[in-house]
This record gives structure tokens, sequence and C-alpha cells, in this order.
């Protein structure tokens, strides 16, 4: 079966970095992006960017530029981020969430857990 | 950016009634709208994707559709499962964005 394990819970301080996993099993990992999406606690949810799982080329939404890196372990079928410079306003639930159609075009049908990060001096 | 505007914020209903939560797109999306349940501690699960498209495994209860610029996700029966917190996401361009979310409590 289809699945999306991420790395544990995180407690940084600011201007540290932190690197999230996303791990997935049960499909052939280059054939679906890997899409990551960010949730502060009781809010909603914001698209953070995607990366090619097949060219390794990640996309980021204007908001995630700088700081935020994608990246992929594809012989080992993780995506991972990283954020570096980490601010107060970077705690959140961060997701992966598989897009269910090869061209990237679909709606995200499988999610990761979530891994909380916290920033806090 | 595409707003996604989402009402209601919240809604309470009873058990067996029906409920429908609406986005309205700041411009065209065609059909690349869909519709995901969260529950408390939770990631989010896909329920309706093409606007219209009931995803494996989610009852018959759940229904999505369109009219114009409004999309909206109508839940029959309503049962104590179905309690969460509803989302809309638009995959039509990027940047993706989503609604604020409703949050359906059972009377």
């Amino acid at each position: 079966q289809i699945q999306l394990v991420q790395s544990g819970p995180e407690l940084k301080k600011p201007g540290e970095s932190v690197k999230i996993s996303c791990k997935a099993s049960g499909y052939t990992f280059t054939d679906y992006a890997m899409h990551w999406v960010k949730q502060v606690p009781g809010k909603g949810l914001k698209w953070m960017g995607w990366i090619n799982t097949y060219t390794g080329k990640p996309t980021y939404a204007d908001d995630f530029k700088g700081r935020f890196v994608f990246s992929l372990e594809a012989s080992a079928s993780t995506a991972n981020l990283q954020i570096s410079n980490l601010k107060n306003e970077d705690t959140a639930n961060v997701f992966c969430a598989r897009n269910g159609r090869k061209t990237n075009s679909g709606a995200f049908d499988f999610w990761g857990p979530g891994t909380m990060v916290t920033v806090s001096s | 950016d595409i707003q996604m505007t989402q009402s209601p914020s919240s809604m309470s209903a009873s058990l067996g009634d029906t409920v429908t939560i609406t986005c309205l797109a700041s411009q065209d999306i065609g059909n690349y709208l869909s519709w995901y349940q969260q529950k408390p501690g939770k990631s989010p699960k896909l329920m309706i994707y093409g606007a219209t498209n009931l995803e494996d495994g989610v009852p018959s209860r759940f229904s999505g559709s369109r009219s114009g610029s409004d999309y909206s996700l109508t839940i029959n029966s309503l049962g104590y499962d179905d309690e969460g917190i509803y989302h809309c996401h638009q995959y039509y361009e990027y940047p993706d964005t989503f609604g604020a979310g409703t949050k359906l409590e059972l009377k």
C-alpha cells in the first residue's frame, strides 16, 4: 500500500536549520511529483512548492524562495525539505503530499502525517 | 494568485442532515478543484478531485459540484465521522491555493 512516512518533530532555535524527510513506499517514486504544504497550528493550508521526482527540479512558491530547499534521495524514494535561518514564523506542521497524476496535474492523493517544526528561543 | 473564498468558516449540523460547503474561485480554474477532510492531529484526506469525482473509498454521501466559479461539497446523511475541517484546493495554476477551511461539527 502507498505510504508517505515523514521524519519526527523538530525543536529549533531561530537562525538554525532543519531538514525534514518524506519516504515514499508502495509505488514508483519517480513517477509522481511530491509537493510540500505548510499548516500553522489552527490555521489553513499553504502550498510551499513541489519537486519533480524524475529530474529533481524544484519549484517554489514565492513565500518559500531563498531559505527553503527541496531535494531528493531518489535511490531511497525520499524527498527532503531543508529550511535554513529558521524564524519564529516557520513554526508549523509541514506535510509532503503526492500529486495523484503522473503529469503532475492532479489533486494530492496521499499525504504524509506531517512534521511539526517548532522554532523558539 | 487565485483566491479561494470558502464559506462558511464553521458550521454545526445534526445527525442525518445535508450540508453544503462552497468555494468561490477568483478566476477560472476549470474543474481543477479538490476537497479534503482533515481530522484533528491528522493529515488531509482527499475526498473529491476534478470538482466532481469521488476518490476511491470515499462514501457516496459525499459529492462535488460546480456552478460557474462556485464549487460545492455536499454531504448527505451526516454522520459523526464527518466532523472535521474541510479544505478546498485549486490546482489549475501555480501557486496552488487553498480555501481557509470549514470546521464542521455535529450538534
